[in-house]
Parts: C-alpha cells; structure tokens; sequence
C-alpha cells in the first residue's frame, strides 16, 4: 500500500530539547516537504527537498533544519524548539511522475512544546 | 508566487441541504488545483483535482468542483450533505513539477445542523 508514515503522531517536550520526526514514504518519490498546520493559517510550507541530498527552505523555515540522505527518507530536526512550534506538522510525498503536484501526505504529527 | 483565498472561515449548513465553498487562487500559469478535506483529529485526504481538461470535476464522497479560470475560481460543491461531511476543508494550488510542494488556503470549516 502507497503511503507515507509519520512518527511520533504525538509528542510533548520541553524548550530547547532537540527533536526529530520522521518522515518515510514507500513511492519512490524523489519530492517531499513538511508543512505545520495552525489554526486560522491553514498549511505552511517548512521545507522542500527535490531528491537526495537537495533541500530547499519554503515559507517558514525557521527553527528547523531537514536531511534527505536516502530517498524514502525526510526527518524534520527542531534543534531547540520554543513554543511557537508547538503545532500539527505533516510530511508529503509528490507524484512526481505526474509533474503536476500531487501531493500524499502522512497521518500528522502533534507537536506540544512546554 | 501563487496564493490561494477562502473567503468563508466558517459555514453551517443544513443536514441535506446543499454545499458550496469558495475558493479563489492567484497564479500566473495553468494552475493545478486541488481540494483536500480535514476531519477532526485526521489527516489530509485528497477530494478531487484539476490539472486540465474538462472544468468540472468529480471527487470522492459525491463532491464536485468547478474550474473557472475568468474568474480564477475552483469551487467546492456537493447537492445534499450529510453530517459526516463537517470537517475542514483546504483548497490548494500546486505550481506543477511538485518540487515547490502546494500552497493552502486557510481553510474553511463545515458545520453540519441537523
């Protein structure tokens, strides 16, 4: 089954804890990007990555960082997080084959950040 | 850069009655349009989408949408709600090539009265 996986689906942490969520899809897509989602602002575009080993910043990039060392694979690193990223973020994966954005995103992850 | 606009934060509507949520986009090129559906604590599920070719679409769960571009419009609509329908509604424009990711509008939220 085509998918994208997410985890944790929930974490609580403290400021300045670093974190990591992970993010796998089994298409064999070369894009993907995370988005956070908060009320009112709908989705916002963190990062991008067009394949290995290149990432692009999108609109709110930061506080995070990104890696894509393996195809399947896009970790969102928070360094430090503050409470301002406390948030619902989700990881998509593009149907590049269709070159025309479609995206399939993972189930979400809540963000708490005390 | 693209931008998308849901004029209505909120709607509430009738069990059965019908259904239209407006969506207005700002692209300089063929757009690829899409509408996503959020329901409480879920992820993004895909409803429909536009790449080209016939205006109106079909989607999942008896939705359809209509692609307007004098208007630069792609409206959600469905005849006859049903109360598993309330839930948030995301309509988005892909720049094409899927490397950029989408960009959201901010959403709007479905209320069903019985």
């Amino acid at each position: 089954e085509a998918q994208v996986t997410q985890n944790p689906r929930y974490l609580i942490t403290v400021t300045g804890k670093k974190l990591t969520v992970t993010c796998s899809q089994n298409m064999n897509h070369e894009y993907m990007s995370w988005y956070r989602q908060d009320p009112g602002l709908g989705l916002r575009q963190i990062y991008y990555s067009m394949n290995v080993e290149v990432t692009d910043k999108g609109d709110v990039p930061e506080g995070y960082k990104v890696s894509r060392k393996e195809k399947r694979n896009f970790p969102l690193i928070l360094e430090s997080p503050s409470p301002n990223q406390t948030s619902l973020y989700f990881c998509a994966s593009t149907d590049d084959q269709t070159g025309k954005g479609e995206q399939y995103f993972g189930p979400g992850t809540r963000l708490t950040v005390t | 850069a693209q931008s998308v606009t849901q004029p209505d934060i909120h709607i509430t509507v009738s069990e059965g009655a019908s259904l239209e949520l407006r969506c207005n986009y700002s692209y300089g090129a063929t757009p690829y349009l899409f509408w996503y559906v959020q329901s409480p604590g879920q992820g993004l599920q895909l409803l429909l989408k536009y790449f080209s070719g016939d205006t109106l679409v079909q989607g999942i769960k008896g939705f359809e949408a209509e692609f307007k571009r004098s208007q630069s419009s792609f409206n959600l609509r469905k005849p006859s709600v049903h109360w598993s329908d309330a839930a948030e509604y995301f309509c988005a424009v892909g720049a094409g090539g899927g490397a950029d990711g989408l960009t959201f509008g901010k959403g709007t939220h479905l209320i069903i009265q019985p």
